[in-house]
């Protein structure tokens, strides 16, 4: 069975552009929720979906948006760069709604805002 | 709110056994969780255990839990250097998503 994948594995941007982060969960898992880590806030919450509908969300502003589809596959989007914006960005699945389930991870897509 | 803490690094000798700690605060948590980081992946699952148990072991890995201190710790015996991660410790139950620490590195040194 595929585990979590995630693209691109590496990104460079630069202020003010945009960037789209892709995510295919594990066969079967209809929740996906995403994750911004960086060394000095460690791993903070962005959003969760569940069934195409954002269930959860973190506190990050509204540059910060996501989307699910019929096939459970996600994407993030990050509009207008800002430097603060570099980090790790990580995926993970899981069969239902994520609350008390087991979070399957993806190995991230790390982004460079220069 | 919720919150999650750990220490930020450990170093242990090969061979020798580990014991990460970790403190929460939220008593409804029914999931408890360690998940590792290795570098340049993501997180994977290590173990959970329920909150109503007090342990739980799994070969190498022992999770013990005091729930009345909210105090959680993952013990692994015979550290190895492919042990050498991140380890984050998460807490999560019912229809809210897991708050995970800022993770403890381990250094597994010869």
């Amino acid at each position: 069975k595929a585990g979590v994948t995630q693209t691109p594995r590496y990104l460079i941007k630069t202020r003010g552009q945009q960037v789209t982060l892709s995510c295919s969960p594990i066969s079967g898992h209809r929740s996906v929720s995403w994750y911004q880590q960086t060394p000095g806030q460690g791993l903070q919450f962005l959003f969760e979906y569940f069934s195409e509908t954002q269930r959860n969300k973190g506190n990050f502003p509204g540059r910060f948006s996501g989307r699910q589809f019929s096939n459970s596959r996600s994407e993030m989007n990050v509009s207008t760069l800002e430097l603060g914006d570099s980090a790790l960005y990580l995926c993970a699945s899981s069969r239902d709604s994520g609350g008390g389930e087991k979070l399957f991870f993806g190995s991230g897509t790390q982004l460079s805002v220069l | 709110g919720e919150d999650v803490e750990q220490s930020l690094f450990l170093s242990v000798r090969e061979g020798d056994s580990s014991v990460i700690n970790c403190t929460y605060t939220d008593s409804s948590s029914t999931y408890l969780y360690w998940y590792k980081q290795e570098p340049g992946a993501g997180l994977q699952l290590l173990t959970y255990i329920f909150s109503n148990m007090d342990m739980k072991q799994d070969q190498r890995l022992t999770v013990l839990l005091n729930k009345k201190d909210k105090h959680l710790s993952l013990r692994i015996a015979d550290t190895q250097t492919g042990d050498s991660a991140i380890y984050f410790c998460a807490e999560g139950g019912g229809s809210y998503i897991p708050t995970f620490g800022r993770g403890t590195s381990l250094i597994v040194h010869p």
